[in-house]
Order: C-alpha cells, then sequence, then structure tokens
C-alpha cells in the first residue's frame, strides 16, 4: 500500500539503552521530517531531510541521530534513551504542497 | 514564518457547517495559508491551502479575506468525524511547517 510507515507502533525500552524508530515511504518524496508530540508542547521538528544524505537539525535535535542512504528510509536514533523522551514520534514526508504523515511511534523510556 | 492566532476551542453541531477563523495579520506577499488538522492519537493531515484567492476541495474551503490578514476554514457540513484539532500555518512552502496549539473543534451530535 501506498504512503508512509512507522514500526514499531509502540515501544517500551529503558533508560540507557539505544532505540531506532524506523520510517518508510512508498513515494519518492525528497523531504522527509520527524516531529514529537507532548502535551503541553504541540508537535516539534526533531530532524529533517531534504533528499538522501542529507539532513540537518529542526528545534529539538539534542539526544538523536537521524540518517538517510535511501531516499525512501529515515530512520530516528535515540542515542541513550531518557525519560524526557518519551513522547508519541511522527515521521513525515513532504511534496512541498502537502505534507504526509505516518501513524506514529509512541515511545516510553522507563 | 507568520504568526497566527487561532481559538482554542469551538463546538458545532453536526451537519451544521463548522467555520475556522484565523488570524496572520504579519503575513508577507508570498506566503500561503495552509491548514492541517489532528485527529485524536493520529498523524496530522492535510486539508487545504491557498495564497489569495478562495479555494474549495473535497474536504473544505478556505476564505482569504482581500488584505490577507486572516482566513477562514469551512467544513461545509461537519461530522463527528471531523473531532479534531485544526492547524493553521502560514509559510512560503510547505517543507519545515510548524503547528502551534491549534484550535480543538468538538462535532456534537
Amino acid at each position: 500500500d501506498a504512503g508512509i510507515t512507522q514500526s514499531p507502533r509502540y515501544k517500551i525500552t529503558e533508560t540507557g539503552r539505544q532505540v531506532t524508530l524506523m520510517c518508510h515511504q512508498t513515494w519518492s518524496h525528497s523531504y522527509m521530517f520527524w516531529y514529537r508530540q507532548d502535551l503541553g508542547h504541540g508537535l516539534r521538528l526533531i530532524y529533517y531531510s531534504a533528499a538522501a544524505d542529507i539532513t540537518d537539525k529542526g528545534e529539538v535535535p539534542d539526544g538523536y541521530v537521524v540518517s538517510r542512504s535511501k531516499t525512501e528510509n529515515f530512520p530516528l536514533t535515540l542515542e541513550s534513551a531518557t525519560r524526557s523522551q518519551t513522547s508519541v514520534y511522527f515521521c513525515a514526508s513532504n511534496t512541498g504542497t502537502e505534507a504526509f504523515f505516518g501513524q506514529g511511534t509512541r515511545l516510553t523510556v522507563v | 514564518d507568520a504568526k497566527t492566532t487561532q481559538p482554542t476551542s469551538m463546538d458545532c453541531a453536526e451537519g451544521r457547517a463548522a467555520n475556522l477563523p484565523c488570524n496572520h495579520s504579519t503575513i508577507s506577499g508570498n506566503e500561503y495559508v495552509y491548514w492541517y488538522r489532528q485527529i485524536h492519537s493520529q498523524g496530522p493531515q492535510y486539508i487545504i491551502h491557498g495564497l489569495k484567492n478562495n479555494e474549495t476541495n473535497e474536504m473544505a474551503s478556505l476564505i482569504i479575506t482581500e488584505d490577507r490578514k486572516s482566513s477562514t476554514l469551512i467544513l461545509p457540513h461537519a461530522t463527528l468525524r471531523d473531532t479534531a484539532v485544526y492547524y493553521c500555518i502560514v509559510r512560503v512552502n510547505d517543507y519545515k511547517l510548524s503547528f502551534g496549539a491549534g484550535t480543538t473543534v468538538t462535532v456534537r451530535a
């Protein structure tokens, strides 16, 4: 099915562990994004990518790493998870006139 | 990006039109008005966008004032499934969207 897929949908991890959230799009949109959403803060941009091998920081990049070796994939890695990274994470791709969001990954760091 | 102001919340009766206002008095000439919505627990969904002309699609209509300092999103026949947070965003393009608090719209039967 065409679209943008995030995995896993739910994840519980321990403080200090590395965890990777996956994002895959079936189109060939150049731009991809990672947002986090917390109560009281709304959606905040973590990282974005304009094309394969081109990434840049968003509003809240600390503690996160991204890569984009292929146009269709944009994984987000928490190098050493902290409780403050408990959140819902949304991946998106963009045509320039319309953004498409995944269903989100609910991450809990205990 | 131009700052936008939206009401915090609003109610609407099912079957009636829902008119969602957005003020963007500092909008620049090359900035578009985008509307997205987020239904509970889902990712945001694109609704419509416009520059200065009124726009309509299968989901909604967008009315932009002549001075472009405000706009209204119209859901012509609101249903319970339209209950969501609606975001008005002003940007030159659709990249790097910045979401504010939006308007929580509750459609009541």
